[in-house]
C-alpha cells in the first residue's frame, strides 16, 4: 500500500533561518507530487507540484523553492524565512499522471517563524 | 484564488442529526472532490464527482453536483460526534487539472 511521509510535525525557526521540508512517498512510481500552505482559517493555497524528477511548476511568487531530486521525494526550502511563511505545509501525491485524481495528504508540518 | 467557497461557514449539530455542507464554484469544471481535515492533520479524500455526475453515495455520504448552478453540496446522514472537522470542497478544472480548494467549512457534531 502507498505511504506519505512528511516531517518534521512542528517547526519552530527564526526569521532569517534557512528552512527544509522533506515528504517521501512509498509504494508507488512516477506520482505528481505537491506542496500546500494552508494559512489559518483559509483554504489549502497551492504552492508547488511536480510531475516527475527535476520538473517543478510554480504556483506563486515566494520566498520558497521546491526540489524534487528523487522520484518519491519531495523536499520545500528556503534560504531565509519571513514571519509570513508561518503556516501549516501539506505534501500530497495524485497517482494519475496529467491529471489530478484524488489527493493523498501527508500529516503536515506547522511551521511557527519568530 | 479560491475557486470553490463553501457554505456555511461552520456547522454545529446534534449527534444523529443530517449535516449539509454547500459548495460554490465559478469555472467550469473537470470533477469535484470533497475532503475531511480533523485539527493538525493533513486532508483526507471523501468522495469524487465527475462533472457529468449528479449524484454519488458512499456510506453515509451523498453528494450532489449541478453543474448548471455551479454548486454541489455534501450531505452526511445520521452523523456523529466523530464526524466533527473541517470539511473542504476542491474543483478540478482545465488541462493542468490542479486541484483549488475552498476554505472549509467547520463542522461540530454535540454528543
Amino acid at each position: 500500500s502507498q505511504t506519505i511521509h512528511q516531517w518534521p510535525a512542528t517547526l519552530v525557526q527564526p526569521v532569517g533561518s534557512p528552512l527544509s521540508l522533506e515528504c517521501t512517498v512509498e509504494g508507488t512510481s512516477n506520482p505528481n507530487l505537491y506542496w500546500y500552505r494552508q494559512a489559518a482559517g483559509r483554504g489549502l493555497q497551492l504552492l508547488f507540484y511536480s510531475v516527475g524528477i527535476g520538473q517543478i511548476s510554480s504556483e506563486v511568487p515566494q520566498n520558497l523553492s521546491a526540489s524534487r531530486p528523487q522520484d518519491r521525494q519531495f523536499i520545500l526550502s528556503s534560504k531565509k524565512l519571513l514571519l509570513s511563511d508561518s503556516g501549516f505545509y501539506l505534501c500530497a501525491w495524485s497517482r494519475l499522471s496529467g491529471a489530478t485524481g484524488k489527493l493523498f495528504f501527508g500529516s503536515g508540518t506547522q511551521l511557527s517563524v519568530l | 484564488s479560491q475557486q470553490g467557497e463553501e457554505d456555511p461557514q461552520a456547522l454545529s449539530i446534534q449527534e444523529g442529526e443530517n449535516a449539509t455542507m454547500n459548495c460554490s464554484y465559478k469555472t467550469s469544471i473537470n470533477n469535484l472532490q470533497w475532503y475531511r481535515q480533523n485539527s493538525g492533520r493533513g486532508l483526507v479524500h471523501l468522495i469524487l464527482i465527475r462533472s457529468n455526475e449528479r449524484e454519488k453515495h458512499s456510506g453515509r455520504l451523498r453528494v450532489t453536483l449541478d453543474t448548471s448552478k455551479k454548486s454541489s453540496s455534501l450531505l452526511i446522514t445520521a452523523s456523529r460526534a466523530a464526524d466533527t472537522a473541517s470539511y473542504f470542497c476542491a474543483t478540478e478544472s482545465g488541462a493542468n487539472s490542479k486541484l483549488t480548494f475552498g476554505k472549509g467549512i467547520t463542522l461540530s457534531v454535540r454528543p
